[in-house]
């Protein structure tokens, strides 16, 4: 049982559009959700990450937006950029339960075409 | 370099051998994981210690997976009598307190 779902594997964006990763998740225990890039033959990269309490973070060109009543959250990408293509991770824990791992989604591989 | 660190980057093995992998966390970091990452999935939970104590275990981590975080600083992961299906990345991550966890760079074990 998959708790936190990326259902788009692949994602092609055109070089200063946005890009909108998407992400859903079951277990509504998870009160902080993070969202991490990874290159080939490297580990994952921390990017942005959001608690339960809000429902918008921003960080530079990154914005995550969370709705916690439909428990999905996605990740703004303006503007894309060619450095920007890499597989993006969404990943959830249960803080508030204790609990410090990551249950992470599937990724979603990202490219921007310049 | 203050990033996580990770020893060694690749491993081959033949099946039945016993692996043995080092983590070095980022200094002052009391938390420590240990996470597995097949191809096409995402990093699965295996482990997680605070200072020495392992305080979560995965259902994934069979009684052939160990992992010591002695003195609290670095942490090994042992894993005996290796199978082919034990071919993954091995990722580590560290963090402090409420921060978020850095990942190391992983090591690749192929069982052949």
């Amino acid at each position: 049982d998959q708790q936190v779902k990326q259902n788009s594997p692949s994602l092609s964006v055109q070089e200063g559009r946005i890009s909108i990763l998407n992400c859903d998740y079951t277990n509504s225990m998870f009160d902080y959700f993070l969202w991490y890039k990874k290159y080939p033959a490297e580990g994952p990269t921390f990017l942005i990450s959001i608690s339960s309490i809000k429902d918008k973070n921003e960080d530079g060109r990154f914005t995550v937006f969370l709705n916690k009543s439909a428990k999905h959250l996605s990740l703004h990408i303006v503007p894309s950029q060619p450095g920007d293509s890499a597989v993006y991770f969404c990943a959830a824990s249960a803080r508030g339960a204790g609990s410090y791992q990551l249950t992470f989604g599937k990724g979603t591989k990202l490219s921007v075409i310049p | 370099d203050t990033g996580v660190s990770q020893d060694p980057r690749h491993k081959i093995t033949k099946r039945g051998q016993n692996v043995t992998f080092r983590c070095d966390p980022i200094s002052e970091h009391n938390r420590l994981y240990w996470y597995r990452q097949t191809l096409g999935q995402g990093p699965e939970f295996l482990t997680y210690f605070q200072n020495e104590a392992q305080l979560e275990k995965s259902r994934l981590l069979s009684d052939r997976f160990s992992a010591e975080r002695p003195k609290g600083s670095f942490s090994t992961l042992e894993i005996q009598r290796t199978e082919q299906g034990d071919s993954a990345m091995y990722l580590c991550a560290s963090n402090r307190q409420e921060l978020e966890a850095f990942f190391g760079q992983g090591t690749r074990l192929t069982v052949v």
